[in-house]
């Protein structure tokens, strides 16, 4: 069966440090790969997508940045945080085909609060 | 955009009652979604249906979609204290998945 992991699972980091959140899927090949950010008691945020290695779509480019060095692996980061960058940030997984096309499997997030 | 709406925005009801949430859209879908949040947790996939299906049922969940008004239903039935999350629509139909802002239901026991 397919999982999603995702960590680490909460960071409290001050202005201007670096940021890296990783996510990994098991058991699935080739899938689309996302991270939405939720402020506090928001809706979801896209900010990247990625249909393969190296192919990734930015929809909030600022100062943060997604990699995808590996088929299952989705990396985010910043050189520099700053206070909005505070929220939850959730990874996400779906199939690129067939009946689970554009299903949506989440990790268990990881809240980050930049102080 | 293919980002759904809903509303309304917050939905408090009580144990028992029927809840019933709505989605509207604006360029044409190939199927719609529906998930849960609990609080701090990832979404959680509820139901999809297609866009050449009118109704759908999941257990307590049933999903109505409307694409001549570009309008989906989840009517929750007999709703109970742990369905108390919020609750996101989620439109289709290429990689670029958006979600709305969804609609935070508390159902008081």
């Amino acid at each position: 069966s397919q999982t999603i992991h995702q960590w680490p699972a909460t960071l409290v980091q001050p202005v201007g440090s670096p940021l890296s959140l990783e996510c990994t899927v098991e058991g699935t090949s080739n899938p689309n790969l996302y991270w939405y950010r939720q402020a506090a008691g928001r809706g979801l945020q896209l900010l990247f997508y990625s249909v393969g290695i190296g192919q990734i779509s930015s929809e909030v480019p600022q100062n943060l940045s997604a990699s995808r060095p590996q088929d299952r692996q989705f990396i985010l980061s910043s050189k520099k945080l700053l206070l909005s960058d505070s929220g939850f940030y959730l990874c996400a997984w779906s199939a690129t085909g067939g009946s689970g096309a554009n299903v949506l499997t989440f990790g268990a997030g990881s809240r980050l609060t930049v102080l | 955009s293919q980002q759904g709406e809903e509303d309304p925005q917050a939905l408090s009801i009580q144990e028992g009652e029927n809840a019933t949430m709505n989605c509207s859209y604006k360029t044409s879908i190939n199927n719609l979604q529906w998930y849960r949040q609990n609080s701090g947790r990832g979404l959680v996939h509820l139901i999809l249906i297609r866009s050449n299906e009118r109704e759908k049922h999941s257990g307590r969940l049933r999903v109505t979609l409307d694409t001549s008004k570009k309008s989906s239903s989840l009517l929750i039935t007999a709703s109970r204290a742990a369905d108390t999350a919020s609750y996101f629509c989620l439109t289709g139909g290429s990689e670029k998945l958006v979600f709305g802002k969804g609609t935070k239901l508390t159902v008081n026991p």
